[in-house]
């Protein structure tokens, strides 16, 4: 059974103030690591895709990269916007479900 | 942009009520899913279907139902709504097995 732990539940930083949400994962033949923001009341917003271990992906300040075991989602210098709940999610081979984790919280204050 | 929209943002109804919950993919998606999003359970899976007509249960089907008559359409079914059926429903799609899903934002619903 694939199984998605992210940690911390919460965070709250200071703008400006870097630091990692962290993904661990099992599951049978990876097809896909998947970063999503989900703002209070609304649907997730896709962010990245990882396939492979070594691969990373950046986008503004939020920088994905996998290893065999974990994710790591970077967030360098935030702002208060990005205060939101980030989910990852995994896909196992042969399989049209992701199944996800319970998200960070992330509270970013000016 | 792939844009996926659902009937209501809120949903008010009574325990009994028969309650339908559409999802509409404009992309011509192949497969479509129903979630619902509890506070300290995460995102868990209804049901999805990979092609019209065709459906499969996910992790927590008891007590719903879907239909999908058109491949843009996919819908959620509660056959008598409960109040332990009070939750964030989310739908979302995907052109094929290995693509992130695409989201729409959300039917919130109370049971009361």
């Amino acid at each position: 059974e694939d199984q998605v732990t992210q940690s911390p539940e919460a965070l709250r930083l200071q703008e400006g103030e870097s630091s990692s949400l962290n993904c661990s994962y099992t599951v049978s033949g990876l097809r896909g690591l998947f970063w999503y923001r989900q703002d209070p009341g609304k649907g997730p917003e896709f962010l990245f895709t990882l396939y492979s271990a070594g691969e990373e992906k950046e986008k503004e300040r939020l920088k994905a990269t996998l290893t065999k075991k974990e994710s790591f989602l970077h967030i360098t210098a935030p702002k208060p916007e990005d205060s939101a709940t980030y989910l990852c999610a995994v896909r196992g081979a042969g399989s049209y479900q992701l199944t996800f984790g319970k998200g960070t919280k992330l509270s970013v204050i000016p | 942009d792939v844009k996926v929209t659902q009937s209501s943002r809120y949903l008010v109804k009574r325990t009994g009520e028969k309650v339908f919950l559409e999802c509409v993919q404009d992309m011509d998606h192949e497969n479509m899913f129903w979630y619902r999003q509890d506070p300290g359970l995460g995102l868990r899976l209804i049901y999805f279907s990979y092609d019209v007509k065709m459906k499969e249960k996910g992790d927590i089907p008891e007590g719903y139902s879907v239909s999908r008559e058109k491949k843009e359409r996919f819908s959620l079914i509660l056959e008598s709504a409960s109040t332990n059926q009070t939750s964030m429903y989310l739908c979302a799609s995907i052109p094929g097995s290995y693509n992130e899903q695409f989201f729409g934002p959300g039917t919130r619903l109370t049971v009361l």
